[in-house]
């Protein structure tokens, strides 16, 4: 099935540090999708991104889509301790009709 | 919140029984995804209903089936339960079901294989 290679596995960081993650794959994809899942909840929407070069903030949250239509980024700026989760990366490859594809997460843990 | 009500949250049985998870979507969503997400394989989509009917199937094994109910909320069905089948099962709704429509997640049922 299609792959989504998300890197890194895994951050630990000192709070107050940006944090840079990214998402490729070797399929076109039409939509990317970032989501945080927190222990014991769903996935929760960060941003969706809709259009190749598309570059989208929330709040301290920035997400672009890849030019080439194969790739995403997901920078977050200024860490806080509640920040902490696993980022996936998603998207509905360009031929497989409404089903969203995930990538394996980071994992991110902040130090105080 | 994200509007998407699962229940029930946990559930601990036996290898060989049978399960029923359920899923209410966001108001004014018709469309209903389920996922399974396991330690070993992450997230995979299993099965998608918009407005009663299947849309799009995933890797969903044979002993798993799933509806949409006329009110749009939606039952998967486990049976012939193994050992593997221990996950986390979200289901998810977004408004129609298109091809790019973000995809609204609810908390999960954690089922248990004993």
């Amino acid at each position: 099935g299609q792959q989504l290679n998300q890197s890194p596995q895994s951050m630990f960081i000192q709070e107050g540090e940006d944090v840079s993650m990214n998402c490729t794959s070797s399929s076109i994809f039409n939509t990317w999708l970032w989501y945080k899942q927190d222990p014991g909840e769903g996935p929760v929407l960060l941003i969706a991104l809709y259009k190749a070069g598309e570059l989208t903030s929330n709040g301290r949250l920035t997400a672009q889509f890849g030019i080439t239509r194969k790739d995403s980024f997901l920078n977050i700026s200024a860490s806080i301790p509640s920040d902490v989760g696993i980022y996936f990366c998603a998207g509905p490859p360009d031929n497989a009709g409404n089903m969203l594809t995930f990538g394996g997460g980071t994992r991110l843990m902040v130090k105080p | 919140d994200s509007g998407v009500t699962q229940t029930p949250k946990h559930l601990i049985t036996a290898t060989g029984q049978r399960v029923t998870l359920r899923c209410s979507p966001r108001s004014g969503d018709l469309s209903v995804y389920w996922y399974q997400q396991s330690l070993d394989q992450g997230l995979q989509f299993l099965i998608q209903y918009y407005n009663g009917e299947e849309r799009a199937k995933g890797n969903i094994l044979e002993r798993f089936s799933a509806q949409q109910f006329p009110d749009l909320h939606s039952e998967l069905n486990l049976s012939s339960l193994e050992l593997g089948d221990s996950a986390l099962y979200f289901c998810a709704s977004s408004v129609t079901g298109g091809m790019n429509q973000p995809q609204h997640f609810g908390d999960g049922t954690r089922l248990s294989i004993l």
